[in-house]
């Protein structure tokens, strides 16, 4: 079935530098390309998405890259600080055959920790 | 205030006893989803609906029922749980128009214990 692999699952990095997660998708058709942040005992919140038809997106120190012909997308944070400390999602849009409706399969989630 | 609820935020329950969590956004949202939460799994979705009266199977839906009767409300029944749908859930909604996924707003969460 249609699946999204996340790499890697724990990430530490030193505040300031940059930290980078992968993603790959597996449905040729996917559109919608999502990332969560979620706080520890919090909901998931949306932090950036990318559709299709872009290769890149930037919002302050957060952008996502997406190449549709290699299936795979990735979060990008710059100058990390630690309130950037959080597990990260990344999802992908599935069309389902059988409707005109979507379903979004997630990836399994990179907690990365900030060292002060 | 825009949001997603849900009730209740903490169950324990045994095997076997009907079950029921809500679901209600003030949003307008056409598309609502639920999803469970394991770790080391992340999210994975159980059902989702385009509108009301169309539901859709998600990627893990055994042992779960939903209905969508009203734009506001996405119920997740549990008929006969069991110890392996412990887990924390989270329902979601989308504006959604035409039936695609949008910005997904989570509400807090339910936290089930089956014993």
């Amino acid at each position: 079935g249609e699946n999204v692999e996340q790499h890697p699952s724990t990430l530490s990095v030193q505040e300031g530098d940059s930290a980078v997660i992968k993603c790959t998708y597996s449905d040729s058709a996917s559109n919608y390309f999502p990332w969560y942040k979620q706080e520890l005992g919090k909901r998931p919140q949306l932090i950036i998405d990318i559709r299709s038809n872009v290769g890149e997106k930037k919002d302050q120190r957060i952008a996502v890259t997406l190449n549709k012909t290699a299936k795979h997308f990735s979060l990008h944070i710059t100058e990390t600080q630690p309130e950037d400390s959080a597990v990260y999602f990344c999802a992908a849009s599935i069309h389902d055959g059988y409707s005109s409706a979507s379903k979004i399969i997630f990836g399994s989630g990179t907690r990365l920790s900030i060292r002060p | 205030e825009a949001q997603v609820t849900q009730n209740p935020r903490y169950l324990i329950t045994v095997t076997g006893k009907k079950l029921t969590v809500t679901c209600s956004q003030n949003m307008n949202h056409e598309y609502m989803s639920w999803y469970r939460q394991d770790p080391g799994l992340g999210l994975r979705q159980i059902y989702y609906s385009m509108n009301v009266e169309v539901t859709d199977k998600g990627d893990v839906p055994e042992g779960y029922k939903v209905s969508r009767k009203e734009k506001r409300n996405f119920p997740l029944i549990l008929e006969s749980p069991s110890p392996n749908q412990t887990s924390l859930y989270f329902c979601a909604s989308s504006l959604g128009l035409a039936g695609e996924v949008e910005t997904q707003y989570f509400g807090p969460g339910t936290r089930l214990l089956v014993l």
